[in-house]
């Protein structure tokens, strides 16, 4: 079956410019989280859904940072007034749950790059 | 709050060796414990996993072994090949009971290479 998919693949985008990423989790996950993984880093967690509701936004850097998931399905990450120190690849990921018992399953990312 | 702490990289080996990746952990209660891989041009995957104390988490024969009593989860392969040459992830997931329970914490990553 597909995967969690990610667009765009790669954005650039001007300094101060809005942007969003979209999220198509796997079928019927009803958990989907939000990283940010930059050159040569591991992936620092965001923001995780559970359903329609943030469960967890303790992540997201500022209040230009922001999350939605309206209908349990896709999320959309905006970012507002971006900074350079805003690019990175940008991963999502989706589990049947937030327990350890399932499996977070990753797209292959958003690379953003802020000019 | 919660941390991942990886022996640093790269690590470059000849096919056949051993090899092992240190990971050590900071966490309050029960964490879980996880491997993530990442090969060239692709995205995370889950190589294994442990959920409690003394659980050995193996795959492609590839194991870790979760010691509480050291607070590590040390990745570990008998022979290796071309093939395995990745970027590996150490990661643990907080319990229910915790307020990072649900998101994983990662560790910087090593770069492993292998060579014929």
């Amino acid at each position: 079956g597909a995967g969690v998919s990610q667009t765009p693949s790669n954005k650039v985008t001007e300094k101060g410019k809005y942007v969003e990423l979209r999220c198509d989790p796997i079928s019927g996950h009803t958990a989907l989280y939000w990283y940010r993984q930059s050159l040569g880093q591991g992936p620092e967690f965001l923001i995780y859904f559970q359903g329609t509701g943030a469960a967890d936004d303790s992540g997201l850097p500022n209040d230009r940072f922001f999350a939605v998931r309206p209908e349990g399905s896709v999320s959309t990450l905006k970012i507002q007034r971006t900074e350079r120190g805003d690019s990175a690849v940008y991963l999502c990921a989706s589990s049947q749950g937030g327990s350890s018992s399932y499996e977070q399953y990753f797209g292959p990312g958003t690379r953003l790059t802020v000019t | 709050g919660n941390s991942v702490t990886q022996m640093e990289g790269p690590v470059t080996l000849s096919e056949e060796a051993f090899l092992t990746i240190n990971c050590t952990y900071t966490a309050t209660g029960y964490p879980s414990l996880f491997w993530y891989v990442q090969y060239p041009g692709e995205g995370l995957q889950l190589l294994l996993k442990a959920t409690k104390a003394d659980d050995k988490g193996s795959n492609k024969g590839f194991e870790a072994t979760y010691r509480k009593e050291t607070t590590s989860f040390h990745l570990e392969k008998g022979s290796v090949q071309v093939s395995d040459s990745a970027v590996y992830f150490c990661a643990l997931k907080g319990d229910a009971g915790g307020t990072s329970y649900g998101k994983l914490t990662f560790g910087q990553g090593t770069i492993l290479t292998v060579h014929p």
